[in-house]
């Protein structure tokens, strides 16, 4: 089974212009979690989805936004480039679909490395 | 909602030792508790978790154990080699959530 994808891996931006990053998440996974990796502050929840519904959001701006396709892919745009979004971005996915046992378990992609200039 | 506290943020060890990372949550009704390793310039790995049903689970040289009184939860990792040196995150997932919330992380530093 494909693990998670992400595309692109390196990214290149200026201040000020807008970026869309990729996930493709495993088989049959439905749930896409984003996160923003940043040196000491660990793993920055921005968002969830599940069937093309954002479930659980976190403290970030607006600037922050995304969205999930009937395929389970999922992307995420960021308006207005700051420096300090300058981060790796990690996609997370899983069956998220709770239940009695639960089927918590996450699974990330390479992430895309995101530096703004 | 949940919070996951982390703790130490950076360990030393020497080969042959142990390690022990140790962490803390918030939410009483939180039921899962996953650990993931990241390798530098990797992606984040799931290496063991626990159910709240459970106070111990071993997999070989890494195990984890859970206090659901005192709300904490431990990586104990034996015999550290150099290859265990790596960023360890713990999280906890809350009764009311379908994904985890994650600890700041702890770089772990295995010297042969």
């Amino acid at each position: 089974k494909a693990g998670v994808t992400q595309t692109p891996r390196y990214l290149i931006k200026t201040r000020g212009q807008q970026v869309t990053l990729s996930c493709s998440p495993i088989s049959g996974h439905r749930s896409v979690s984003w996160y923003q990796q940043t040196p000491g502050q660990g793993l920055q929840f921005l968002f969830e989805y599940f069937s093309e519904t954002q479930r659980n959001k976190g403290n970030f701006p607006g600037r922050f936004s995304g969205r999930q396709f009937s395929n389970s892919r999922s992307e995420m745009n960021v308006s207005t480039l700051e420096l300090g979004d300058s981060a790796l971005y990690l996609c997370a996915s899983s069956l998220g679909s709770g239940g009695a046992r639960g089927d918590y378990e996450q699974y990330f992609g390479p992430g895309t490395r995101l530096t703004v200039t | 909602g949940e919070n996951v506290e982390q703790h130490p943020s950076t360990l030393s060890v020497q080969e042959g030792d142990s390690a022990v990372i140790k962490c803390t949550y918030s939410d009483s009704a939180s039921n899962y508790f996953p650990w993931y390793k990241q390798e530098l310039g990797k992606r984040p790995q799931l290496i063991i978790d626990i159910r709240s049903n459970v106070g111990e689970k071993k997999d070989q040289r890494i195990a984890v154990t859970l206090n659901k009184t005192a709300k904490h939860f431990s990586l104990h990792i034996t015999e550290t080699q150099p290859e265990d040196s790596a960023v360890y995150f713990c999280a906890a997932k809350s009764g009311g959530s379908y994904i985890p919330t994650f600890g700041r992380g702890t770089s772990l530093i295995v010297h042969p």
